[in-house]
């Protein structure tokens, strides 16, 4: 296990269009994190999921953004009829119930144009 | 809820000096976690150290090292004998201890750290 993987690694997407990313955790991590980081600014909390079960999602943009973990391994972040202001790098981090350290994946930086 | 501020946009020391980054945070909590990490450029973020709010010794992690004070809710990060591979983004982060980690963490706006040769 190399780490968090997320996919893909650049998204260029048209106003209106509909996107989804993918990250895979460390695999021994139940905890799994959604961030959105924006130019000159640190990295912004969306959602989080331990196991298969979202814990915590008021934190999601708007309700076009949306998240899924199923069986409790990858994630998915869906964001739809996608913005301008949507273009950002989105961070997936995991880590375990006994560890408080987050590992990082390299992100999916998207262009909405 | 929790802020955290960076009030050092950018920060430039030579190679092998000492540099000290500062980070200020607000809650409520008594109990929490602070971190920094280390986003060096196109590469992944990974943690430097950690605190947690209740050890009142300060972490130390090799070259880095904290300056906590919890009563003045200052958390600083001394990095000593700098490598120019210590060149990146670095961000003091926030977590509730209360929260169970279901509230994530919170982030300053970072601090840009170069290390010239």
């Amino acid at each position: 296990d190399t780490g968090v993987s997320q996919d893909p690694r650049h998204k260029i997407t048209k106003r209106g269009q509909n996107v989804t990313f993918r990250c895979d955790p460390i695999s021994e991590h139940n905890r799994l994190y959604w961030y959105r980081q924006t130019l000159g600014q640190g990295p912004e909390f969306l959602t989080y999921f331990q196991n298969e079960a979202q814990l915590e999602k008021s934190r999601l943009l708007s309700d076009r953004f949306s998240a899924e973990r199923p069986k409790g391994s990858f994630s998915t972040l869906e964001i739809q009829r996608t913005e301008q202001g949507d273009s950002a790098m989105y961070l997936c981090a995991s880590s375990s119930i006994r560890n408080t350290e987050a590992f990082f994946g390299q992100g999916t930086r998207l262009t909405v144009v | 809820a929790q802020t955290v501020t960076q009030s050092q946009p950018e920060m430039s020391v030579q190679e092998a000096e000492t540099v000290t980054l500062s980070c200020t945070y607000d809650t409520s909590e008594s109990n929490y976690y602070l971190f920094w990490y280390k986003q060096p450029p196109s590469r992944q973020m990974i943690l430097v150290i950690r605190q947690e709010a209740y050890k009142q010794q300060n972490a130390t992690e090799n070259r880095f090292s904290v300056n906590f004070r919890k009563a003045a809710k200052s958390f600083s990060l001394k990095i000593s004998d700098s490598q120019l591979g210590d060149t990146a983004m670095y961000f003091c982060a926030f977590m509730s201890y209360s929260g169970g980690g279901a509230d994530g963490l919170t982030f300053g706006k970072g601090t840009h750290l170069i290390i010239q040769p």
